[in-house]
């Protein structure tokens, strides 16, 4: 069956550094891949998606790059601010159209200090 | 922006209790998805449901556990008779199915079995 797997948190960084959290994934065919945020006692929110191989979804400064011969979609900020302090959820969907579950990875805590 | 709302926000129950949690998904949305997050662990997906009735459903989402669309704007979960396993945090999310699997999540019911 589909799978995600990232990297354990928490991540602690200073602001303005640079931000990678490692998100690889196992599934059958050719899944979406998405990055969804929950800031602290809030539900979670897309944060970007890419819908095939070579794709780069982006937002708010994040981006990530499907990739399918790495089988990974690792997230990435050039200069994060503490108002980035999240979890950070990477999830696939099978490739079958509209309607598929999501299947998540188990989070990495993001927290950006002063 | 239109939003998932869900309610109550929190709910504290005792062991073989029945609970209902409730969901209103965006209005024109087409497909419903219940989740749930055990503190610390990865967000689980429990069933989806399009045209009123269940459309996919995990090992979790046994007899103890129903969804319903009493009324074109409600979703619900029912749990008949609550474990302390059952405490966790519960997601709604709606998609309109249009574009692949791009969930709107709420922000959450946080059931506590005691």
């Amino acid at each position: 069956g589909n799978s995600v797997t990232q990297m354990e948190g928490p991540v602690t960084l200073s602001e303005e550094a640079f931000l990678t959290i490692n998100c690889t994934y196992t599934a059958t065919g050719y899944p979406s891949l998405f990055w969804y945020v929950q800031y602290p006692g809030e539900g979670l929110q897309l944060l970007l998606k890419a819908t095939k191989a070579d794709d780069k979804g982006s937002n708010k400064g994040f981006e990530a790059t499907y990739r399918k011969e790495t089988t990974s979609f690792h997230l990435e900020k050039g200069s994060v601010q503490v108002s980035d302090s999240a979890v950070y959820f990477c999830a696939l969907a099978g490739p079958t159209g509209g309607g598929n579950k999501l299947t998540f990875g188990t989070g990495t805590q993001l927290k950006v200090e002063l | 922006e239109p939003e998932v709302t869900q309610t109550p926000s929190h709910q504290v129950t005792q062991m073989g209790q029945e609970v209902i949690l409730r969901c209103v998904p965006i209005s024109n949305h087409l497909y419903f998805y219940w989740y749930r997050q055990i503190l610390g662990q990865k967000v689980e997906f429990l069933v989806s449901f399009y045209n009123n009735e269940i459309s996919e459903k995990s090992e979790i989402f046994d007899d103890q556990f129903s969804v319903e669309r009493p009324d074109g704007s409600n979703f619900t979960l029912k749990i008949r008779s609550t474990k302390l396993e059952d405490s966790a945090m519960y997601f709604c999310a709606s998609t309109s199915g249009t574009e692949v699997a791009e969930q709107y999540f709420g922000p959450g019911t946080r059931l506590t079995v005691t």
